[in-house]
């Protein structure tokens, strides 16, 4: 069965600093890779996505994610974390017809 | 383009007594989800819908939980009768399609006492 792992529960960084939070999946197949940013109260924005192609998925927001199949990750980055992106942000893997399993989340903070 | 509504947006009740959660879709996606999210994990799925025909309920409560999809555009989940452990976030999605990314709503977070 597939599973995703958020090493990381919680990141602080500085403004301007640059982040790049962990995630690493369990899965037999080619994964379809998802990052999800969520706000306090409310649902899951997605931010970018991986289906096949370019292994650097460019997102909203500024974010980019690389795929490594040798590593089975998909770390989201950024090079300079502004103070809106304080939030919580879930990787998930996608499978059995787009059945998406999360990890448990990392919670960014970030300090001015 | 509207994005998924959901109702109500929170919801307190007492152990053993039923509640019951609506979810609208984006326009023309076929595909609609209710995940939980308890607090300090990640969601997890409850039940997919493809229509109006149910695709995955394997994690689905079904001596509790019970959810719908009339004429393939909104939904319901009910919860009877509901337990403390119950209290959570109850996410609802929804895609174009299966294989393509999922949009979700704000959330109905239950606190069950």
């Amino acid at each position: 069965a597939q599973s995703v792992t958020q090493p990381d529960i919680h990141i602080t960084v500085s403004e301007g600093a640059s982040l790049e939070l962990r995630c690493n999946y369990s899965y037999g197949a080619t994964p379809y890779l998802f990052w999800y940013v969520q706000s306090p109260g409310q649902g899951l924005q997605l931010l970018l996505k991986y289906f096949s192609g370019d292994t650097l998925v460019q997102g909203i927001k500024g974010f980019e994610a690389e795929f490594k199949r040798s590593q089975s990750s998909f770390n989201l980055r950024k090079p300079s974390v502004h103070w809106s992106d304080a939030a919580e942000y879930f990787c998930a893997v996608g499978a059995n017809g787009n059945k998406l399993v999360f990890g448990a989340g990392t919670i960014l903070r970030v300090k001015s | 383009e509207a994005g998924v509504a959901q109702s109500p947006r929170y919801k307190i009740i007492e152990k053993r007594q039923s509640v019951a959660f609506w979810c609208n879709p984006i326009s023309g996606h076929a595909t609609l989800y209710w995940y939980q999210q308890i607090l300090g994990q990640g969601p997890k799925l409850l039940i997919q819908f493809q229509n109006n025909g149910v695709v995955d309920d394997s994690q689905l409560p079904k001596d509790r939980f019970s959810a719908e999809r009339l004429k393939g555009v909104d939904s319901t989940l009910k919860i009877q009768p509901a337990k403390l452990e119950d209290s959570a976030v109850y996410l609802c999605a929804s895609s174009f399609h299966a294989r393509y990314e999922q949009y979700f709503g704000p959330g109905t977070r239950l606190t069950v006492t």
